[in-house]
Formats: C-alpha cells, structure tokens, sequence
C-alpha cells in the first residue's frame, strides 16, 4: 500500500499572506510526484508533475520543490488571493506500477 | 474542446442493479483511470489502464470492472451495486506516466 499523506488537512489565511503545505510519500522506488488543485464544484487540474531529486517548479506565485531522498514535496503560495481558495492534492507514482496514488489534500481558504 | 467526457452525471441505482459509467477523451492519451471521491478520503484509484488493450487494479477495486473499449474509451462497470458504493466518480486520462491527468467532470452515483 503507497501512503501519500499531506499536511496540514486544512489552513485559513488573510490576503496577501504567504503559505505551504506538506506532502510525504515513501521514499524508495519514486517515479514522479504531482501537484492538483481543486476548485470546489469542479475537476482536478493539474499544477506540476516532477520526476527529479531537487526539482523545483513555478507557476506564477505558486511554487513547488521535491526531495525525493527523504520522500517530501513542498508547495509554496505567495501573497495568497481569494481566488487561490481550492483543495490542493498530491500525487506519487512509483517505479513498479503506473498507478497515481492521491493523498487526501490541503484545503486553502484564504479570506479577503 | 471536449477534453474528458463522463456519463451519466447523475445516477441513482437500489442495490443489486447494475450500470455502466462511460468515460471518452478526444486527447489521444495512453492512460486512462477511474478513481472515486468520498468524503475525508480523497481521490482512491479503482481502476486503470497504462495504454490500450491493457488494465490494472488500483486501491479499491472490489466490486468494479474495467473494460478499454479502444484507446478512446474507458468504462467502468458496477454489476451489483451497493450502499456502499455511493460515491462521485471521476475519469482521468494522460499522455503518459510523466504528464498531468485531465479529468472529467465527474459521475455522482447513490444506490439506494
């Protein structure tokens, strides 16, 4: 069984402040690690997916690193806005299959 | 730009009928999967299908069958249905094992 945890489960935030969350997966056999976010009442869009140890990635004011020695993956918000309000999930996939496992997400409400 | 396409959208089954969900993307993906959303749990994996001709089990597969019609479609098969099974459906297809999903807008089943 892959165990993909994310943390915290949910963060409140004014404007402007900037935020994180944490995703764990196991460490041994990675592939590639994904990055979601979910907009209430709609489907799952895709930020990231990286595939290498030290990967960092940036979209705008969101951004993502990987360390996949220690099995973690880090997304970062800068100066958050009301519309960054979604549930943001990760995702591992490992060598042995081509299942993509969830972890269960953050929820990010961030208040005006 | 149809994208990822599901049907039904709603459905309502008693326990013991059966149905069918139909997924379709118009992208020319290899990979195509069903998951389930229920509540506190996220995204669970129930089937999917590397490339065409081929499938695999993902977490919870009981009481679920796939077909890969063609590299197209996708379908998911509940023969018995139960309580249990109440959840929202969603279809995902990617290029492959390092790209993005794109999913559907989602199926919402209740058995009764």
């Amino acid at each position: 069984i892959l165990n993909v945890e994310q943390s915290p489960q949910s963060l409140h935030v004014q404007e402007g402040d900037s935020t994180n969350f944490t995703c764990s997966f196991p460490s041994s056999n990675f592939y590639a690690l994904h990055w979601y976010r979910w907009e209430t009442a709609k489907s799952p869009e895709a930020l990231f997916v990286m595939t290498l140890n030290g990967d960092e990635k940036k979209k705008g004011r969101i951004s993502a690193t990987l360390n996949t020695k220690e099995g973690y993956s880090y997304l970062y918000i800068k100066g958050s806005q009301p519309e960054d309000s979604a549930t943001y999930l990760c995702a591992f996939m490992n060598t042995g299959f081509q299942k993509l496992v969830f972890g269960t997400g953050t929820r990010l409400l961030v208040s005006p | 730009n149809a994208g990822v396409t599901q049907t039904p959208k709603f459905q309502v089954l008693k326990t013991g009928q059966s149905m069918t969900l139909q997924c379709a993307q118009d992208m020319n993906h290899n990979s195509m999967y069903w998951y389930r959303q229920d509540p506190g749990m996220g995204l669970r994996l129930i089937y999917y299908s590397a490339s065409e001709g081929t499938t695999d089990k993902g977490e919870v597969p009981n009481g679920y069958n796939v077909s890969r019609l063609n590299k197209r479609e996708f379908s998911l098969r509940l023969e018995s249905a139960a309580p249990s099974q109440t959840s929202v459906y969603f279809c995902a297809s990617s290029e492959g094992p390092k790209t993005g999903l794109f999913f559907g807008e989602g199926s919402r089943l209740t058995v009764l």
